[in-house]
């Protein structure tokens, strides 16, 4: 069964250091979306790619937060340095878009990020 | 600004008992609606509706959108303590950003 996999699946880290999270979308998917979950908030978009490529990332603190597709088997969220308001879920979800609408995203279990 | 708005907050119902869950929105040039159940992971996907007045059925959910009126429904008939979750709706426009609501708690007891 075709899944996104994320790693870490926790990660508790102190304040002012870097992260990185990790995703592997679906084979053959050419959409991957970055969110971020929390409590209050509910899901965020961070950022998207499009065949590798940055679509949109005005939901991301652009001083800290950075999203790359290096390849089409690797999409990272880095943060550099944290801090303790960026303690959520980071989900990663990919998907096939045919470029007249949406389909359903699937997404991987999240990364839980702590930083104390 | 796109906006998706999930109603009620939470649900609390003993199972066998019928509940509606209710999206509306506000998004440029919609495409689709999409309802999604998270249980202690990853949100899974339930149903994609893009044409108003046609119901989705899966077992005991189905949903259906209304385009004129802006918003979508979820039913589950005969609850079961394995529906207790959080309902999430999400909207995609023209911009292809698929935007969540912040979603419905449903508690179902035995």
């Amino acid at each position: 069964d075709a899944r996104v996999t994320q790693t870490p699946r926790h990660k508790v880290t102190e304040m002012g250091q870097e992260v990185t999270m990790r995703c592997q979308p679906i084979l053959g998917h050419n959409t991957v979306f970055w969110y971020r979950q929390t409590m209050m908030q509910g899901l965020e978009l961070l950022a998207y790619f499009r065949n590798r490529a940055p679509l949109d990332d005005s939901g991301m603190p652009k001083d800290r937060f950075s999203a790359e597709m290096p390849d089409a088997t690797l999409a990272t969220l880095k943060i550099q340095p944290s801090e303790p308001r960026d303690s959520a879920v980071y989900f990663c979800a990919s998907g096939f878009w045919q470029g007249w609408g949406n389909s359903p995203l699937h997404f991987g279990n999240g990364t839980r990020l702590t930083v104390t | 600004e796109d906006k998706v708005v999930q109603s009620p907050l939470s649900l609390v119902v003993h199972e066998g008992d019928t509940v509606t869950l209710n999206c509306s929105y506000e998004v440029t040039n919609f495409r689709s609606l999409l309802w999604y159940k998270q249980e202690k992971k990853a949100p899974t996907f339930l149903f994609m509706l893009t044409s108003s007045g046609i119901e989705k059925k899966s077992g005991r959910l189905s949903s259906i959108l209304d385009k004129k009126e802006l918003f979508s429904i979820l039913n589950i008939t005969a609850t079961q303590t394995g529906d207790s979750a959080v309902y999430l709706c999400a909207v995609g426009g023209d911009t292809d950003k698929l935007i969540f609501g912040t979603g419905t708690r449903l508690q179902v007891f035995p």
